[in-house]
């Protein structure tokens, strides 16, 4: 168990609905990081967040959006969903952005038909 | 092209043999090198982390790093059943070992009894 907690564990929703995924990071981490791995593109960062402020962003579509709050955890809301987007979706964290290890939850499978 | 290009594999080897697990990449930028192990429903987790060119041994796994020729590998010695997993490369640049990770798209190796 990496300490890093994600819910829910599978979601299944329409096209054109607004989800939203869940991370609680492992206690003193502040950072945490969204990733997206689908079986024709991998693991794709998507944006990272430290502290609660926005640290770096990757490939995240518009639609996609995140924040982190006070008490660390992080939500990343995706909305007017495409078939394409389901994919599982990772949250990971780290003592800082230089830490040399990220510790990544268990995943939230996303299938949108 | 993509940053960073891994063979997917299926790999397939007796227990107890040697395994060679490669990635190339193109950006120059790169000074972190990661492997992380993804057993079959379950988050990525840190196997080796190198900075830099050079070896580092820790039990049956080494990782090579050669910066010149923009190559990684990870070497498995005595490969176990339980070894059997997808091995995934993962590299960052300036902002340290965790900052928007570039992973490559994964090696599945099954080792067979």
């Amino acid at each position: 168990d990496s300490g890093v907690t994600q819910t829910p564990k599978h979601l299944i929703t329409a096209t054109g609905q607004r989800v939203t995924l869940r991370c609680s990071p492992r206690s003193g981490d502040l950072s945490v990081y969204w990733y997206q791995q689908s079986l024709d593109q991998g693991l794709q960062f998507l944006i990272q967040y430290y502290n609660g402020e926005e640290r770096a962003k990757g490939n995240i579509l518009e639609r996609f959006s995140a924040q982190q709050f006070p008490d660390l955890h992080s939500e990343l809301n995706l909305s007017s969903l495409e078939l394409g987007d389901s994919a599982l979706y990772f949250c990971a964290s780290s003592v800082d952005p230089g830490a040399t290890e990220a510790f990544f939850g268990q995943g939230t499978r996303l299938t949108v038909v | 092209q993509k940053e960073v290009e891994q063979d997917p594999g299926p790999l397939s080897v007796p227990e107890g043999a040697i395994v060679s697990l490669n990635c190339t990449y193109s950006n120059s930028a790169f000074q972190y090198f990661m492997w992380y192990r993804q057993y079959s429903r379950k988050g990525p987790e840190l196997l080796m982390y190198t900075y830099s060119s050079g070896n580092k041994e820790d039990g049956r796994f080494t990782a090579q790093v050669d910066k010149s020729s923009k190559y990684i590998s990870l070497f498995i010695r005595d490969s176990q059943p339980s070894d059997s997993a997808t091995y995934l490369c993962a590299m960052s640049g300036l902002g340290g070992a965790t900052n928007k990770l570039i992973f490559g798209t994964g090696t599945l190796l099954a080792v067979q009894p």
